[in-house]
This record gives structure tokens, sequence and C-alpha cells, in this order.
């Protein structure tokens, strides 16, 4: 099915430890996001990826790290995870300049950092 | 900086009346707007967006409205039905930021039998 996929759907990490989020989008899409969504608050962009091989930090970027591998991937790092990083991530697609602009996001990733 | 807020952060309904969601923005270079919708456990749909050089614009079911001067967004849900138990955010976009978005906090409509 077309769409935005990520993985994992749920993770628990201990402080320090490190691990990647991966999303894919098979839609062909040039840009690509993170987000992070906290009780009470609306999405806030961490990163952003206009294009391929092009990356930019957003509201929150501090603590995480990303990857455009290629067209259709866009990886999250956290290098050692905090607590205050315990949140729902999600990843998004933006069609390319012209299109009837939507954010297509994927049905996110549940993070929890003891 | 500057934000996009909601007035009422849950709204109850009863099956059958209509909606109405309320979303303040304050950065007055923004030009495009969207309303999205957020069910339990799933990332957040497209329902609805307008263009700042509008009014009104009217979907399946949903109208947005837009009022510039006093920087006033709202999403309207005509018949509404327990399916659109939700949360929904509204989303802002300044002229000239291309892609980046900055959203509401949220409204939870509850539709009741």
């Amino acid at each position: 099915n077309a769409g935005v996929t990520q993985t994992p759907k749920f993770q628990v990490l201990k402080t320090g430890q490190s691990m990647t989020l991966q999303c894919a989008q098979d839609m062909n899409h040039n840009s690509m996001y993170w987000y992070r969504q906290d009780p009470g608050m609306g999405l806030r962009l961490i990163y952003y990826s206009a294009s391929e091989g092009t990356t930019d930090k957003g509201e929150v970027p501090n603590g995480y790290n990303v990857s455009r591998l290629n067209k259709r991937e866009f990886s999250l790092r956290l290098e050692s995870a905090a607590p205050s990083q315990t949140s729902v991530y999600f990843c998004a697609s933006f069609p390319p300049t012209g299109r009837i602009e939507k954010l297509f996001f994927g049905s996110g990733t549940q993070l929890s950092v003891l | 900086g500057e934000s996009v807020g909601l007035h009422l952060p849950t709204l109850s309904v009863q099956e059958g009346d209509n909606s109405i969601i309320n979303c303040a923005y304050s950065n007055s270079a923004s030009d495009y707007f969207i309303w999205y919708k957020q069910e339990s456990g799933k990332g957040p749909q497209f329902i609805i967006d307008i263009r700042s050089n509008m009014d009104k614009r009217q979907g399946q079911r949903v109208t947005v409205l837009l009022n510039k001067t006093v920087k006033h967004l709202s999403l309207q849900i005509a018949a509404t039905q327990p399916g659109d138990s939700a949360v929904y955010f509204c989303a802002e976009r300044e002229s000239g930021t291309a892609s980046k978005l900055t959203f509401g906090t949220g409204t939870r409509l509850q539709v009741t039998l």
C-alpha cells in the first residue's frame, strides 16, 4: 500500500542508549519530515529534508540527527537517549511543489526513555 | 515565536449536530492553513486546506472559514457522526517557508449518542 511507513511502532530505551527510527515513503515525494508529539502540545518539527541530499533543523533539533539515505528513506537517530525524548514520533512526506500541499503522515513511533 | 492555538481543548457534540472547532493564529505572514484529524493511535490525516486569499472553502461535510482580520480559523463539521470523534489540529504555513508547518495544540471532539 502506498504511504509512509515507520518502524518500529513501539520502543523502550534506557537513558544513554542510542537508536534509529526508520521512515520510508513510496509516493516519490521530495520532502520528508520528522515531528514529535507530546501530550497537550501540537506536533513540533525536529528536522526536515526538502530534497534528497539536504537536511535542515526544525524547531526542536537538539539531541537528534537525521540521514536522508535516498529519496525514499529518512531516518532519525537518537545518539544518547534522555527521558525528555519520551514522545510519539511521526514521519511525514510532502508532494513536490505545485501539487496539492498536504503532509502524509506515518502511523507513529511511541518511544519511552527510562 | 509566533504560534497557532485553539480556544477549546475538548468539544462534546451530539450525533447529528454541527460541530465548530476554532483556531487562533498570530502570524500575519501565514498564507496557508490546514486542518488535520488524528484518531487514536494513528498519524494525522489531512481534512481540508485554505489559502489566505480565500475566506471559505467547502469539502464533504466540512467547511473551513478564514477571518484574516482577527486571525481566526474554524472548521465546521455538518451532521457530526461518531466516526468524527478525534483530535483536530490546525496548522499554518508562513509565506516563503516552503513546506514548514506550525501546528496548534489540538481540540478533542467527542461525539455523544
